[in-house]
């Protein structure tokens, strides 16, 4: 079965710059998520889709950050314009159904901002 | 709200020694708990998890922990370190409550293996 996966592996950018993150979620897995995990922490919700409607983006910067999941598959994410304290790596993952099923990530895409 | 605290940042032991992780979490209702552990440059991968009945759960690569309620604690053991369990763990909760399956995360331990 493949697993979750991103593109680019690692962007760098300049400040004020935009970028844009690609997730490709295993097969039939509803639910997908977007994490944000800075140098030396854990990682933290982004924002939260189940099809293609959003359930959760109460954590997501929506003056610079935006996210679409079109038809329910794959998902972008998108920065415009970068801030340095953007700097971090950008993590998908992807559920099946129920809350107990298992959240499967991604390699992440590395973002350095300048 | 929900939280988790992972007790100290770095942990080292010896090769063949006891691993044990710390984790402490803070809930409301009745959490679901993880560990996940994240080698250099890629994802997190699922070592275990907790959502409901024995408190002892047993993961992959040996490793095994227990949720125990009364001290609000998931601690992550493995009995014997081996070198390629060098990496980061993290310990997560969700709510059982809701239909969002949200992950949060502890900061991180990173766990050195020396030969």
């Amino acid at each position: 079965e493949a697993g979750v996966a991103q593109s680019p592996r690692y962007k760098i950018i300049e400040k004020r710059q935009s970028v844009a993150f690609w997730c490709n979620p295993i097969s039939g897995h509803a639910t997908l998520y977007w994490y944000q995990q800075i140098l030396g922490q854990g990682p933290k919700l982004l924002i939260q889709f189940q099809n293609n409607g959003v359930v959760d983006d109460s954590q997501l910067p929506k003056d610079r950050f935006s996210a679409e999941r079109l038809k329910g598959v794959d998902s972008t994410l998108k920065i415009q314009p970068a801030k340095l304290e953007d700097s971090a790596v950008y993590l998908c993952a992807s559920r099946l159904g129920q809350t107990t099923d298992t959240q499967y990530f991604g390699p992440g895409t590395r973002l350095t901002v300048l | 709200a929900q939280s988790v605290t992972q007790l100290g940042s770095h942990v080292s032991v010896s090769e063949g020694a006891l691993v044990l992780l710390r984790c402490n979490y803070s809930s409301s209702v009745p959490p679901y708990l993880f560990w996940y552990v994240q080698y250099p440059n890629q994802g997190l991968q699922l070592l275990l998890k907790y959502t409901t009945g024995a408190t002892l759960v047993k993961g992959i690569n040996g490793f095994e922990a227990e949720f125990k309620k009364s001290e609000t604690s998931f601690h992550l053991t493995k009995p014997s370190a081996h070198m390629s369990d060098a990496a980061e763990y993290f310990c997560a909760v969700s709510s059982s409550s809701g239909n969002t399956g949200k992950l949060i995360f502890g900061q991180g331990t990173t766990l050195q293996v020396k030969p």
